[in-house]
């Protein structure tokens, strides 16, 4: 039972260059989500996909972009890294967009020097 | 827009001793409610949740919480804490009609023998 999974697990890039987080789930699920977590701010919404062929705007979505590949893949890209964007990035999914539980992935930390 | 407080950064028991962790929200209805629990370096695991009905929701590991709608508050208790219970655990609050989950800053508990 795999769930959630994020690749990659760690990353380390220089400001300006670019890269792409994958995430995939085999759930089913219709809902996608990309967090940031930063300590003491708990975790923000950048992007979310409530169904297969939307995605729409969370808290922070300023210097990524997301594509919802297909129902169970959701990636978040990085066109120009900057060292803020240096945190520990979660991929989640849930059944339906508005009720149940998020499961989420393990965690992809980024650092950007 | 929904916020969440968690007023303590950080908390250390003993082991044995009861826990609470405070968790208060700004909404203007009743929101759909969570407590999650995050293992270092890992993702985050769902404990419990409150939609409507009984205002005390019984979740996993043995971990209560209660929904005080006068207070705003959504507190998670545990009468007596296992050393495994080490961890950092996040309050999210979510809108109703709502695709976002909303995360508090966090509280880092740390269990002493």
């Amino acid at each position: 039972n795999a769930g959630v999974t994020q690749t990659p697990k760690f990353q380390v890039l220089k400001t300006g260059q670019s890269m792409t987080l994958q995430c995939a789930q085999d759930m089913n699920h219709n809902s996608m989500y990309w967090y940031r977590q930063d300590p003491g701010m708990g975790l923000r919404l950048i992007y979310y996909s409530a169904s297969e062929g939307t995605t729409d705007k969370g808290e922070v979505p300023n210097g990524y972009n997301v594509s919802r590949l297909n129902k169970r893949e959701f990636s978040l890209r990085l066109e120009s890294a900057a060292p803020s964007q240096t945190s520990v990035y979660f991929c989640a999914s849930r059944r339906t967009p508005n009720t149940g539980e998020l499961f989420f992935g393990e965690g992809s930390r980024l650092t950007v020097l | 827009a929904q916020s969440v407080t968690q007023p303590d950064i950080h908390i250390t028991v003993s082991e044995g001793a009861s826990l609470e962790l405070r968790c208060n929200y700004s909404y203007g209805a009743t929101p759909y409610l969570f407590w999650y629990v995050q293992s270092p370096g890992q993702g985050l695991q769902l404990l419990l949740k409150y939609f409507s009905g009984d205002t005390l929701v019984q979740g996993i590991k043995g971990f209560e919480a209660e929904f005080k709608r006068s207070q705003s508050s959504f507190n998670l208790r545990k009468p007596s804490v296992h050393w495994s219970d080490a961890a950092e655990y996040f309050c999210a609050v979510q809108a109703n009609a709502g695709n976002m989950l909303t995360f508090g800053g966090g509280t880092r508990l740390m269990v002493k023998p």
